[in-house]
Protein backbone atom coordinates (compact mmCIF):
# COMPACT_ATOMS: atom_id res chain seq x y z
CA UNK A 1 0.00 0.00 0.00
CA UNK A 2 1.26 3.18 -1.21
CA UNK A 3 1.49 5.97 1.59
CA UNK A 4 3.01 9.48 1.69
CA UNK A 5 3.63 10.97 5.06
CA UNK A 6 4.16 14.80 5.53
CA UNK A 7 5.74 16.69 8.17
CA UNK A 8 7.63 19.90 8.91
CA UNK A 9 4.68 22.44 8.41
CA UNK A 10 4.36 25.00 11.26
CA UNK A 11 3.76 29.14 12.00
CA UNK A 12 6.62 31.25 10.15
CA UNK A 13 6.99 34.98 10.00
CA UNK A 14 7.25 36.34 6.35
CA UNK A 15 10.63 36.09 5.06
CA UNK A 16 11.48 32.93 7.01
CA UNK A 17 12.46 29.46 5.81
CA UNK A 18 10.69 26.22 6.14
CA UNK A 19 11.49 22.53 5.00
CA UNK A 20 9.00 19.40 4.57
CA UNK A 21 9.51 16.51 4.10
CA UNK A 22 7.47 13.67 3.20
CA UNK A 23 8.16 9.99 3.55
CA UNK A 24 7.16 7.20 1.20
CA UNK A 25 5.97 3.83 1.31
CA UNK A 26 4.91 1.02 -0.42
CA UNK A 27 6.93 1.44 -3.60
CA UNK A 28 9.93 1.51 -5.50
CA UNK A 29 10.66 4.60 -4.53
CA UNK A 30 13.71 5.56 -7.14
CA UNK A 31 10.99 4.63 -10.29
CA UNK A 32 8.59 7.39 -9.60
CA UNK A 33 8.69 10.79 -10.06
CA UNK A 34 7.21 12.47 -6.92
CA UNK A 35 5.59 16.36 -6.46
CA UNK A 36 4.37 18.73 -3.92
CA UNK A 37 0.97 20.48 -4.64
CA UNK A 38 -0.99 23.11 -2.15
CA UNK A 39 -3.86 24.52 -1.43
CA UNK A 40 -4.58 27.53 0.64
CA UNK A 41 -7.68 27.63 2.98
CA UNK A 42 -11.08 27.80 0.77
CA UNK A 43 -9.29 27.92 -2.77
CA UNK A 44 -8.04 25.04 -5.28
CA UNK A 45 -5.17 23.16 -6.08
CA UNK A 46 -1.46 24.57 -6.94
CA UNK A 47 1.19 22.57 -8.57
CA UNK A 48 4.43 23.66 -6.85
CA UNK A 49 6.85 21.21 -7.84
CA UNK A 50 8.15 17.91 -8.83
CA UNK A 51 11.07 15.78 -9.72
CA UNK A 52 12.16 13.13 -11.31
CA UNK A 53 13.16 9.58 -9.67
CA UNK A 54 16.57 10.34 -10.58
CA UNK A 55 16.18 13.28 -9.52
CA UNK A 56 18.37 15.21 -12.88
CA UNK A 57 15.17 17.07 -13.26
CA UNK A 58 12.89 19.16 -11.35
CA UNK A 59 10.48 21.63 -11.95
CA UNK A 60 8.70 24.50 -10.03
CA UNK A 61 5.73 27.21 -10.50
CA UNK A 62 6.46 30.52 -11.26
CA UNK A 63 5.18 31.43 -8.39
CA UNK A 64 7.72 29.95 -6.18
CA UNK A 65 10.89 29.74 -8.48
CA UNK A 66 14.25 31.01 -6.85
CA UNK A 67 12.48 30.64 -3.40
CA UNK A 68 12.08 27.20 -2.93
CA UNK A 69 13.78 23.95 -3.62
CA UNK A 70 12.58 20.51 -4.62
CA UNK A 71 15.32 17.69 -2.94
CA UNK A 72 14.74 14.10 -2.28
CA UNK A 73 17.20 11.10 -0.82
CA UNK A 74 16.36 8.13 -2.65
CA UNK A 75 18.58 6.52 0.22
CA UNK A 76 15.66 7.38 2.54
CA UNK A 77 12.86 7.13 0.57
CA UNK A 78 12.09 10.68 1.58
CA UNK A 79 10.81 13.74 -0.27
CA UNK A 80 11.70 17.30 0.50
CA UNK A 81 10.73 20.91 0.03
CA UNK A 82 13.29 23.67 1.23
CA UNK A 83 11.11 26.90 1.45
CA UNK A 84 12.84 30.36 1.73
CA UNK A 85 11.92 34.15 1.48
CA UNK A 86 8.23 32.88 3.13
CA UNK A 87 5.55 35.29 2.05
CA UNK A 88 2.00 35.37 3.36
CA UNK A 89 0.41 34.57 0.31
CA UNK A 90 2.37 30.58 0.65
CA UNK A 91 0.18 29.71 3.62
CA UNK A 92 -1.29 26.48 2.33
CA UNK A 93 -1.73 22.62 3.26
CA UNK A 94 1.17 21.50 1.48
CA UNK A 95 0.52 17.85 -0.22
CA UNK A 96 2.93 15.50 -1.22
CA UNK A 97 1.94 13.17 -4.25
CA UNK A 98 3.27 10.69 -6.34
CA UNK A 99 3.36 11.22 -9.87
CA UNK A 100 1.64 8.34 -11.88
CA UNK A 101 5.34 7.25 -13.82
CA UNK A 102 7.23 11.08 -15.19
CA UNK A 103 7.84 14.09 -14.35
CA UNK A 104 5.05 15.48 -15.78
CA UNK A 105 1.97 12.97 -15.05
CA UNK A 106 -1.21 12.61 -12.95
CA UNK A 107 -1.11 12.43 -9.80
CA UNK A 108 -2.21 8.79 -8.74
CA UNK A 109 -1.64 8.72 -4.57
CA UNK A 110 -1.63 11.84 -2.19
CA UNK A 111 -0.84 12.30 1.45
CA UNK A 112 -2.68 13.99 4.30
CA UNK A 113 -1.41 17.04 4.07
CA UNK A 114 0.93 19.14 5.75
CA UNK A 115 0.02 23.02 7.03
CA UNK A 116 2.50 26.34 6.33
CA UNK A 117 1.48 29.30 8.13
CA UNK A 118 2.94 32.31 7.14
CA UNK A 119 2.11 35.38 9.19
CA UNK A 120 3.27 38.19 11.07
CA UNK B 1 1.87 28.24 -19.84
CA UNK B 2 -1.64 26.71 -20.50
CA UNK B 3 -4.54 27.90 -18.39
CA UNK B 4 -7.13 25.53 -17.23
CA UNK B 5 -10.72 26.74 -17.05
CA UNK B 6 -13.54 24.94 -15.39
CA UNK B 7 -17.21 25.60 -15.85
CA UNK B 8 -19.45 25.78 -14.07
CA UNK B 9 -17.46 27.07 -10.85
CA UNK B 10 -20.74 25.21 -8.50
CA UNK B 11 -23.83 23.97 -9.42
CA UNK B 12 -26.38 21.68 -7.59
CA UNK B 13 -28.47 19.08 -8.78
CA UNK B 14 -30.91 16.49 -7.52
CA UNK B 15 -29.79 13.23 -6.04
CA UNK B 16 -30.22 10.87 -9.62
CA UNK B 17 -29.41 14.02 -11.95
CA UNK B 18 -26.60 13.62 -15.04
CA UNK B 19 -23.91 15.91 -13.94
CA UNK B 20 -21.80 17.94 -16.40
CA UNK B 21 -18.87 19.68 -15.57
CA UNK B 22 -16.36 21.45 -18.81
CA UNK B 23 -12.23 21.93 -18.66
CA UNK B 24 -11.14 24.02 -21.56
CA UNK B 25 -7.57 24.57 -22.10
CA UNK B 26 -6.16 27.46 -23.39
CA UNK B 27 -3.98 25.56 -26.18
CA UNK B 28 -4.40 21.73 -27.34
CA UNK B 29 -2.91 19.06 -24.93
CA UNK B 30 -4.07 15.74 -26.34
CA UNK B 31 -5.93 13.82 -24.06
CA UNK B 32 -3.31 14.40 -21.41
CA UNK B 33 -5.99 15.29 -18.49
CA UNK B 34 -6.45 13.95 -15.45
CA UNK B 35 -9.93 14.61 -13.00
CA UNK B 36 -9.65 14.41 -9.08
CA UNK B 37 -12.47 14.65 -6.94
CA UNK B 38 -12.22 16.29 -3.03
CA UNK B 39 -14.56 15.34 -0.77
CA UNK B 40 -14.92 17.91 2.31
CA UNK B 41 -12.10 17.55 4.78
CA UNK B 42 -10.28 15.30 2.23
CA UNK B 43 -7.15 14.25 0.01
CA UNK B 44 -7.88 14.91 -3.55
CA UNK B 45 -8.62 11.08 -5.47
CA UNK B 46 -7.98 10.84 -8.70
CA UNK B 47 -10.92 9.40 -10.68
CA UNK B 48 -10.39 9.92 -14.33
CA UNK B 49 -6.36 10.39 -16.65
CA UNK B 50 -5.68 10.55 -20.51
CA UNK B 51 -9.33 12.03 -20.42
CA UNK B 52 -10.98 8.84 -20.43
CA UNK B 53 -9.58 6.32 -18.67
CA UNK B 54 -11.41 5.28 -15.15
CA UNK B 55 -9.16 4.55 -12.16
CA UNK B 56 -9.79 1.26 -10.45
CA UNK B 57 -11.91 1.39 -7.76
CA UNK B 58 -13.71 4.57 -9.30
CA UNK B 59 -17.44 4.01 -9.54
CA UNK B 60 -18.95 3.81 -13.33
CA UNK B 61 -21.21 6.49 -12.80
CA UNK B 62 -18.18 8.65 -13.64
CA UNK B 63 -16.77 8.89 -17.15
CA UNK B 64 -14.46 11.54 -18.71
CA UNK B 65 -14.25 12.86 -22.53
CA UNK B 66 -12.75 15.19 -25.24
CA UNK B 67 -9.54 15.91 -26.51
CA UNK B 68 -7.20 18.66 -27.65
CA UNK B 69 -8.74 21.81 -25.78
CA UNK B 70 -12.87 20.54 -24.49
CA UNK B 71 -12.91 17.86 -22.11
CA UNK B 72 -15.82 16.79 -20.22
CA UNK B 73 -16.36 15.18 -16.81
CA UNK B 74 -19.99 13.32 -16.23
CA UNK B 75 -21.61 11.56 -13.64
CA UNK B 76 -24.60 9.76 -14.79
CA UNK B 77 -26.42 9.43 -11.75
CA UNK B 78 -25.68 11.96 -8.87
CA UNK B 79 -25.08 10.34 -5.36
CA UNK B 80 -25.27 11.85 -2.27
CA UNK B 81 -21.59 11.00 -1.19
CA UNK B 82 -20.71 12.62 -5.10
CA UNK B 83 -20.75 15.91 -3.11
CA UNK B 84 -17.61 17.30 -3.91
CA UNK B 85 -14.93 19.60 -5.59
CA UNK B 86 -13.68 18.59 -9.09
CA UNK B 87 -10.53 19.69 -10.51
CA UNK B 88 -9.29 18.90 -14.05
CA UNK B 89 -5.55 18.94 -14.40
CA UNK B 90 -3.39 18.83 -17.81
CA UNK B 91 0.00 17.09 -17.94
CA UNK B 92 2.64 15.92 -20.14
CA UNK B 93 4.45 18.90 -19.95
CA UNK B 94 5.14 21.54 -16.50
CA UNK B 95 3.87 23.58 -15.27
CA UNK B 96 1.51 20.75 -14.37
CA UNK B 97 -2.28 22.78 -14.00
CA UNK B 98 -5.47 22.35 -12.67
CA UNK B 99 -8.33 23.96 -13.23
CA UNK B 100 -10.00 26.33 -10.74
CA UNK B 101 -12.73 23.43 -9.60
CA UNK B 102 -16.25 22.83 -9.70
CA UNK B 103 -18.33 22.37 -6.49
CA UNK B 104 -21.34 20.03 -6.61
CA UNK B 105 -23.77 20.03 -4.35
CA UNK B 106 -27.16 18.31 -3.83
CA UNK B 107 -30.24 20.27 -4.17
Amino acid sequence: EVQLLESGGGFVQPGGSLRLSCAASGFTFTSYALSWVRQAPGKGLEWVSAISGSHIYTYYADSVKGRFTISRDNSKNTLFLQMSSLRAEDTALYYCAKLHLGVADHFDYWGQGTLVTVSS
Amino acid sequence: DIQMTQSPSSLSASVGDRVTITCRASQGISNYLAWYQQTPGKVPKLLIYAASTLQSGVPSRFSGSGSGTDFTLTISSLQPEDVATYYCQKYKSAPLTFGGGTKVEIK
